[in-house]
């Protein structure tokens, strides 16, 4: 019983270095979605998809991007890390069917330090 | 732009104690509300999820209500326990087919043996 899946659960990276954070799920779910959590903050929307082949922005995008080739996997692209980006970050996903109103599930997150 | 608090941001109650956490939201337009519990280094894992047209919802020792028209939820802990001890996330599902959600910062409780 998978769920939600999300790798690697740390890492260091260096200003200006790039690295893709891994999201999978094994519940055949239409929506994915990123989020980040900051002390004080709660969690804010990065980006989000309906299904494969969909993406959109949420509230903090810049810095960031996704791709959704499978309806599986979300992976979250960092292309050029800088300080401010370091954060917890989590994946989550939940069906779509019949309305919205569907609970998400959540990865364990990815604790990320941007040197 | 809907904003969402969570008041206090930290509880600590001796156990056995009946508590209520807060949870204010400033855009009545929402699809549905639901509360999370996080531990610590861990992901969230939902506890009630309430639609837009209910008034509360219940599971075991934890109820949770929502008022639209005030822009309020409460989450309801009966019997505190240790194991009750986490962080407790409101969010509201908003936007065009509901795809976006926004949190509230999190009440941090402590449940004192």
């Amino acid at each position: 019983n998978a769920g939600v899946t999300q790798t690697p659960k740390f890492q260091v990276l260096k200003t200006g270095q790039s690295m893709t954070l891994q999201c999978a799920q094994d519940m055949n779910h239409e929506y994915m979605s990123w989020y980040r959590q900051d002390p004080g903050m709660g969690l804010r929307l990065i980006h989000y998809s309906v299904g494969a082949g969909i993406t959109d922005q949420g509230e903090v995008p810049n810095g960031y991007n996704v791709s959704r080739s499978t309806t599986e996997d979300f992976p979250l692209r960092l292309l050029s890390a800088a300080p401010s980006q370091t954060s917890v970050y989590f994946c989550a996903s939940r069906t779509t069917g019949g309305a919205s109103n569907q609970p998400q599930h959540f990865g364990d997150g990815t604790r990320l330090s941007i040197l | 732009k809907q904003e969402v608090t969570q008041i206090p941001a930290a509880l600590s109650v001796p156990e056995g104690e009946n508590l209520v956490l807060n949870c204010s939201f400033t855009d009545s337009a929402i699809y549905n509300l639901q509360w999370f519990r996080q531990d610590p280094g861990k992901g969230l894992t939902s506890l009630l999820l309430i639609q837009s047209s209910q008034r509360e919802q219940t599971s075991g020792r934890l109820n949770a209500s929502l008022d639209k028209s005030s822009g309020r939820s409460t989450l309801y802990i009966a019997a505190s326990q240790p194991g009750d001890s986490a962080t407790y996330l409101c969010a509201v599902k908003v936007g065009t087919g509901g795809f976006k959600t926004i949190f509230g910062a999190g009440t941090r409780l402590f449940v004192k043996a």
